[in-house]
């Protein structure tokens, strides 16, 4: 079983639309989480981090779910910039230096 | 002023030639990391150095052999390439290593391909 799966896609949303991704992990003792971005061609870049109260950043929020072991990003207002993939990011260990990306969910916003 | 920086963007090589990628950071981060990214996208970390020191070495066939000369270098060397050698090969550098909210930055990537 993979660490870190997610839906691959693609979604495809008009502009304005809400767009919700999840992504679920394998290993129950998971410290950390993350959404990172990436543009075609670029390379990844973080989003934002994923806190267990859950999170908002402008018109992204991130939300944790210890008990079902998911992560979601919901994108509000959705812009054309916001056409990218989308890797959820899970670290096990607080400690250690190992980061699970999953394999990415693509969206395309269109006008 | 690019925080992460990998040379050379895109190597074109035929198979069993021996190639080099370097990657610098100027983010004074500890800690460094090689990733491959397939044609399916997935990012799989190869390598990983906290302050020249190998911390990770996820199984990767041993024709590659990382160097981290300093802890603001970390290059890559790939030995007898093969055709499933090709894929993006991304440098990263985090920051705050081993806290909680790590943050990895990543390189802009190097595109081997191997004919």
């Amino acid at each position: 079983r993979k660490e870190v799966e997610q839906d691959p896609g693609p979604f495809n949303v008009p502009e304005g639309a809400t767009v919700a991704f999840n992504c679920t992990y394998s290993n129950s003792a998971s410290q950390s989480f993350f959404w990172y971005r990436q543009d075609c061609r670029k390379e990844p870049k973080l989003l934002m981090s994923v806190y267990s109260s859950g999170n908002e950043d402008g018109r992204f929020t991130a939300q944790l779910n210890r008990a079902s072991q998911y992560i979601s990003l919901l994108i509000r207002d959705s812009k054309l910039s916001d056409s990218a993939t989308y890797l959820c990011v899970v670290k096990p260990s607080i400690t250690g230096n190992q980061f699970y990306f999953g394999t990415g969910t693509s969206l395309t916003v269109i006008p | 002023d690019t925080a992460v920086s990998q040379t050379p963007k895109y190597l074109v090589t035929q198979m069993g030639n021996d190639k080099s990628i370097k990657c610098e950071q100027n983010l004074g981060h500890d800690t460094m990391y090689w990733y491959k990214q397939d044609s399916k996208k997935f990012l799989k970390i190869m390598f990983s150095y906290n302050n020249k020191e190998l911390i990770i070495n996820e199984t990767v066939p041993n024709r590659f052999s990382p160097k981290s000369p300093d802890k603001a270098h970390l290059n890559l060397h790939i030995n007898s390439l093969e055709l499933g050698d090709s894929a993006v090969y991304f440098c990263a550098s985090s920051q705050l290593p081993g806290q909680p909210q790590e943050t990895q930055y990543f390189g802009p990537g190097t595109r081997l391909l191997v004919l």
